[in-house]
């Protein structure tokens, strides 16, 4: 079975740009989150998607926001960006009825 | 910031050495994680607790769910150079969907 893959790996940005980051989860997984990582702050949670719905959303602005499709696949979108934006984003999946979640690799955002 | 009091924040040992590392939280957990991450790499899970008191091995990994279920414990028996890495406790709150507190991070070097 195929693990969870993050589209694009790395990513460089002018402030003020906006981004979206793209997370296809595990076969048969309905629920994605989405995790920012910086050296400063360490592994934060953003939100979490279940059959398209949020279910909860973390400490973080506006700028940040997702959405799920019917398919489970994931996008988050970074709005109007800073350079403090820049860092590691993780999305994990998990089935929705364990709170097992197994990670991709990353999208590394660089804002310049 | 970080929810979880991590420790060592890093430990340097030889190799057939055992490794202890642990986790307290202020919160109480229904769900404790270890994950271990390599450079450039999403964490990835080694071990996931369910019950406070539980005990779980995997291979040469021991991780316990505290029973107050404010904290986690994780060993790791005669060490091998493929252990390097740094390591991450994650907890779950009751209700908290998909939404995964963690820890700093326990960085291991294993020297020959």
């Amino acid at each position: 079975k195929a693990g969870v893959t993050q589209t694009p790996r790395y990513l460089i940005k002018t402030r003020g740009q906006q981004v979206t980051l793209s997370c296809s989860p595990i076969s048969g997984h309905r629920s994605v989150s989405w995790y920012q990582q910086t050296p400063g702050q360490g592994l934060q949670f953003l939100f979490e998607y279940f059959s398209e719905t949020q279910r909860n959303k973390g400490n973080f602005p506006g700028r940040f926001s997702g959405r799920q499709f019917s398919n489970s696949r994931s996008e988050m979108n970074v709005s109007t960006l800073e350079l403090g934006d820049s860092a590691l984003y993780l999305c994990a999946s998990g089935t929705g009825q364990s709170n097992e979640q197994f990670f991709g690799p990353g999208t590394r955002l660089t804002v310049l | 910031g970080q929810q979880l009091n991590q420790s060592p924040q890093s430990m340097f040992i030889q190799e057939g050495e055992d490794v202890s590392m642990n986790c307290t939280s202020s919160s109480i957990f229904n769900t404790w994680l270890w994950y271990k991450q390599d450079p450039g790499e999403g964490p990835v899970l080694l071990i996931a607790l369910y019950k406070a008191g539980e005990l779980t091995s995997n291979g040469r990994l021991t991780a316990q769910f505290g029973i107050t279920r404010k904290d986690s414990f994780l060993n790791i028996s005669a060490s091998i150079p493929s252990d390097v890495g740094i390591y991450f406790c994650a907890g779950q709150a009751t209700d908290s969907w998909g939404k995964l507190q963690f820890g700093a991070g326990t960085q291991v070097v294993v020297t020959p």
